[in-house]
């Protein structure tokens, strides 16, 4: 079975600053996605950032980017610029690789507060 | 193309009745994701559904649930003789038959026991 773990239950940045939410994980598979996915206040889930296990550059959407370190299981995103609509609850979550559909298991969750 | 939808967004039961949640996935999607998130948590997983046959059902309590992807028309995510436990936000995804898609969510359907 995966875990994943979030470690910060909150975390707070100044509008305009950089963020680093933290993400570990715990899995025997070699093949598999990690997934950034965003819930503001309004409860919609909306995907962020995704990395496939065997690509070893990082993935990067915009302001949002992340440090996949595999030998660690550590998936940490960053967010740069931050924006006072990246107010949200971010979720990390973990899926195995199948031939079809495969289920999510998400980390308990990042409340980050942007600051004007 | 329309995303991912859920209804009733806010669902109110009383104690022992039964609670139906609906989901129609995206376009051209046919597979079906059921998660639930009790207040302050992350959202788990309960069942995994294509067209008329259920995938994985690993997270499912055992008694008074069921789901449920017909053919034709919505899944269904039934709970019977509903207790106040069962108050969480239900989300459902879909995601394409092809391999290792990213899974889309829809708004969720707030379910709250009197």
């Amino acid at each position: 079975a995966q875990t994943v773990t979030q470690s910060q239950p909150e975390m707070s940045v100044q509008e305009a600053e950089t963020v680093t939410l933290s993400c570990t994980y715990d899995t025997s598979e070699n093949n598999y996605y990690l997934f950034w996915y965003k819930q503001p206040p309004s409860r919609q889930m909306i995907l962020v950032i995704r990395q496939e296990a065997y690509k070893q550059q990082n993935a990067t959407e915009n302001r949002f980017s992340v440090n996949f370190q595999k030998a660690a299981k550590s998936f940490s995103l960053k967010i740069s610029d931050s924006q006072l609509g990246d107010t949200a609850m971010y979720f990390c979550a973990f899926m195995k690789q199948e031939t079809s559909g495969s289920r999510l298991t998400f980390g308990e969750g990042t409340q980050l507060t942007v600051n004007p | 193309n329309a995303g991912v939808m859920q209804n009733p967004r806010h669902l109110v039961r009383r104690r022992g009745q039964e609670a139906r949640l609906r989901c129609s996935p995206m376009k051209g999607h046919s597979h079906v994701y059921w998660y639930r998130q009790l207040p302050e948590e992350g959202l788990k997983f309960m069942v995994y559904l294509q067209k008329e046959n259920i995938i994985d059902e690993s997270g499912m309590p055992k008694e008074r649930f069921s789901a449920e992807f017909p053919k034709e028309g919505p899944s269904i995510l039934r709970i019977q003789q509903v207790v106040r436990g069962d108050s969480a936000a239900y989300f459902c995804a879909s995601s394409l038959s092809i391999s290792n898609q990213p899974q889309h969510f829809g708004d969720g359907t707030r379910l709250s026991i009197l």
